[in-house]
């Protein structure tokens, strides 16, 4: 099963920006999607976006159009999640999720060690 | 958008028994759809997939089930490593999760 390794901790002010990365080894990468799940604390799992590196556009869901970027570098086979105009509200782990079947937005089998983000002034 | 609603918020049981969880969609995902576990302080875990396939790794005592707008995990006997938070998935436009169902000890 491929590993998925995430880049550590950050504390970010409000209004500001964060990336997260999030790097693939033991499988391959380029045809599976690579998906973002958040989990705010105490709260449930919420899918923010996902991208198979070979086609190379991101696909989001309707609320996190304009705020989230998601990009892929197929020479280091890592994922990158980027979030703009941070509010309390986007404090969270952040986990980065590999589907199950190659070229789908389907189901995650592997996952990323979580990334916790922290937005406070 | 299809909204997944997960039944009961919390079960409270002991070692051994079985467990039911139940997962309704707002409108039929025909069997695709998924069951994870997650523990306290780690990533979800697949269980099962496409309604009622165990994912790799996943012991027998997981059963899933259903189709159209209904869906159960059963956990047949429990162990002591099976409590924990259930969520169920589906796929349609995008992925989409349940709120929910805490396994606890009773």
């Amino acid at each position: 099963q491929v590993q998925l390794v995430q880049s550590g901790a950050e504390v970010k002010m409000p209004g500001s920006s964060v990336k997260v990365s999030c790097k693939a080894s033991g499988g391959p990468f380029s045809s599976y999607s690579i998906n973002w799940v958040r989990q705010a604390p105490g709260q449930g799992l919420e899918w923010m976006g996902g991208i198979i590196p070979i086609f190379g556009t991101g696909k989001y869901p309707q609320r996190f159009q304009d705020r989230v970027t998601i990009t892929a570098d197929e020479a280091t086979d890592t994922v990158y999640l980027e979030v703009t105009g941070l509010t309390s509200a986007d404090t969270a782990v952040y986990y980065c999720a590999r589907d199950l079947v190659s070229g789908r937005y389907d189901y995650f089998d592997s996952w990323g060690q979580g990334t916790l983000v922290t937005v406070s002034s | 958008e299809i909204v997944l609603t997960q039944t009961p918020a919390t079960l409270s049981l002991s070692p051994g028994e079985r467990a039911t969880l139940s997962c309704r969609a707002s409108q039929s995902v025909d069997t695709y759809l998924a069951w994870y576990q997650q523990k306290p302080g780690q990533a979800p875990r697949l269980v099962i997939f496409d309604g009622s396939h165990r994912a790799t790794g996943i012991p027998a005592r997981f059963r899933g089930s259903g189709s159209g707008t209904d869906f159960t995990l059963a956990i047949s006997s429990l162990e002591p490593e099976d409590f924990a938070v259930y969520y169920c998935q589906h796929h349609n436009t995008w992925p989409t999760f349940g709120g929910g169902t805490k396994v606890e000890i009773k």
